[in-house]
This record gives structure tokens, sequence and C-alpha cells, in this order.
């Protein structure tokens, strides 16, 4: 699987847009992004996932990169229950074993 | 609906013993996985089951570390003489394998090797 690369941490205000960026440069064809996030003493929740066009479901949007280099999740309207670290994952079709990196760090300040 | 549910929350126990960490997944869940959390760091892909069999093990970091699924339901995470290394979050997760990769993770159990 591709490797990502995610900033350690951000912070963003409670009420605005939160925007995750995850550097997938080495992704092939076959290989889907995925978005988790783990809240604080809590299992991985999951967020969303896409090949190549957005998606947009009732937690977040994910943006990808017509060359599939990089993608960003939006949270559209952050609140304190949003801080997490969240884990961009690239995955190949097939495969099940996810591979997470360290992620980042948001913290939604009041 | 019940989530995937893990016992002990928490584990405490000394070098060398044996523990046996249990998870229940959600009802119908043909997959699941076992990783492991250390401080500070994402989750390690350990073991993934597809029904009864280990589809994937190449996660277990030795031949202390076992797992079980004996009726594709309940799955038993065995870990033997027990080393300070072993501490860590063991989270499973399970899948309905029909929507793809999303997985659905328990709470963890918390194993301390003192």
């Amino acid at each position: 699987d591709a490797k990502t690369t995610q900033p350690p941490s951000m912070d963003c205000a409670e009420g605005r847009a939160a925007n995750l960026p995850c550097n997938h440069s080495t992704i092939s064809g076959n290989e889907y992004v995925y978005w988790y996030r783990q809240i604080h003493s809590q299992g991985p929740q999951y967020i969303i996932h896409g090949l190549k066009n957005n998606e947009t479901n009732e937690m977040a949007s994910l943006i990808i990169t017509e060359d599939r280099k990089s993608s960003t999740l939006i949270l559209p309207h952050a609140t304190l229950r949003d801080t997490a670290v969240y884990y961009c994952i690239v995955l190949r079709t097939g495969r099940r074993a996810l591979t997470f990196g360290s992620g980042t760090r948001l913290q939604v300040q009041p | 609906g019940a989530g995937v549910s893990q016992t002990p929350s928490n584990k405490v126990t000394e070098k060398g013993k044996y523990v046996e960490l249990r998870c229940d997944p959600i009802s119908g869940h043909t997959a699941l996985y076992w990783y492991r959390q250390s401080l500070g760091q994402g989750p390690e892909f350990l073991i993934y089951f597809q029904g009864t069999g280990a589809a994937d093990d190449s996660g277990l970091p030795n031949d202390r570390f076992f797992a079980v699924r004996p009726e594709g339901s309940v799955s038993t995470l065995k870990i033997q003489r027990t080393e300070r290394g072993d501490s860590a979050v063991y989270l499973c997760a399970s899948s309905p394998s029909r929507q793809g990769e999303t997985q659905y993770f328990g709470p963890g159990t918390r194993l301390l090797v003192l």
C-alpha cells in the first residue's frame, strides 16, 4: 500500500471548516483513500473513502486531486467533539489490513 | 445495534504470564481484525479472520501471539510469556465483507505487563 504523509497537528476554530490534507504521491490506480479518526481512549472510527471522485457523507467530504497524489478531508462545521487524531490510509483493492501512520491531531478550539 | 465489544477493558499482568483477550464482533460480520496500538502511535495490524480461518496473520510479531475464532464469531487473542514490550491497547474490528473495507472498531483492551 502507498505511503501517506500528514501534518502532525492542526488547530481549527469551532464552527469553521477543518481541512485536513494528505499526500499519497505513490498511490496506484487500484488503491483507495480511506479516512478514519480516533477520539481519545476510543477505537478508530470510519469517516469516508474514495477512489478518484470526490465523496460526501453525513460526516465529511473527501476531495481527491485529479492526479490522485493528494487528498483533503473536509469537516464543514467543526465541533469540539471532532477533536481527534485523523488517519489517512491508502488501501489496495482486495487487501484487508489497514496501515495507520501517525495521523493528524486536530484540536478544535472553542 | 450493539457495536464491537472487547473484554476485559483493562488487564494488568506480570512478565511471563499468559493472557487472553476477547472480542465480540458485530453480529453477522464475517471479517474480524486484531490491531495493537502502542502509546503515541497509530494502530498496527496483527491478524485478520474471514469466518473461522486466519486469512492473514502477517502482523503477528512472534510465536508468542496466537488468535482463534472457532465458530466464526467471537475471537480470542492469546499472548504467552508476556513481556513488558507487549504493553499496549489491543483493538478488535469487524466488517461485513460485502461492504468493502469499512471496519468497525471496539474500544480496545489496555494491557499492562509489569
